[in-house]
């Protein structure tokens, strides 16, 4: 059974670039969130998808933005970048949602 | 929406047993996870509540009480490699979103 892998690891951009992150879900869950985590902070919820459609959204603006695929895989897109954006983003996937999630190992961005 | 209290930092000896509080705040309660994560690292499940009272997991217990939003995680036979940080999280809206507390950054000394 494999976990939950995310790429790229690290990851630096330029302030008003766009960034796209990756998350492949452990095998047999169908359900992908994702979470910002400043330093020093516990994780913030950004959104989460069920078979394909966003289920939930936390308070992020519209330059964060998701995909899920049919094999359950999700991206995550951030628009217009932000020193602030500047975080390690996680990625959890789950099947039954009352269990707790699996968590990827995380992409660390860096916005210069 | 939900609120999360736990302490910013503790720390404990080797061998002994530490007790990290959370007090929350939600609209509808739907359990409560606690995580453990370590410094550069994802976060790990340890366990999560529905029901009140002290569930046991090996070293590691967590309790709950719905009436008083409270929760706690018992840790016992310290190990050093128990410093981490530890976080309380609550779901809510059919488990659409998981919020989590600052967390408790742990250190264990000899």
């Amino acid at each position: 059974e494999t976990g939950v892998t995310q790429s790229p690891t690290h990851l630096i951009k330029t302030r008003g670039q766009q960034v796209t992150l990756r998350c492949s879900s452990q095998s047999g869950h169908n359900t992908v969130s994702w979470y910002q985590q400043a330093l020093g902070q516990g994780p913030q919820f950004i959104f989460q998808y069920y078979r394909e459609e966003e289920n939930g959204r936390g308070n992020f603006p519209p330059r964060f933005s998701g995909l899920q695929f049919p094999n359950y895989s999700s991206e995550l897109n951030v628009n217009a970048l932000e020193l602030d954006d500047s975080a390690l983003y996680l990625c959890a996937s789950s099947s039954d949602q009352a269990y707790g999630y699996t968590f990827g190992s995380g992409t660390r961005l860096t916005v210069v | 929406g939900q609120n999360i209290d736990q302490p910013t930092e503790m720390t404990a000896t080797e061998g002994a047993i530490v007790q990290i509080n959370c007090t929350y705040q939600t609209s509808g309660f739907n359990g409560l996870f606690w995580y453990q994560q370590h410094a550069g690292e994802a976060p790990t499940f340890l366990s999560y509540n529905v029901l009140d009272g002290l569930e046991e997991k090996g070293r590691f217990s967590s309790f709950l009480s719905r009436s008083k939003g409270y929760s706690y995680l018992l840790l016992k036979e310290l190990q050093m490699k128990d410093s981490a940080s530890y976080l309380c999280a609550v779901p809510s809206g059919g488990y659409q979103k998981v919020t989590f507390g600052t967390g408790t950054k742990l250190q264990v000394i000899p």
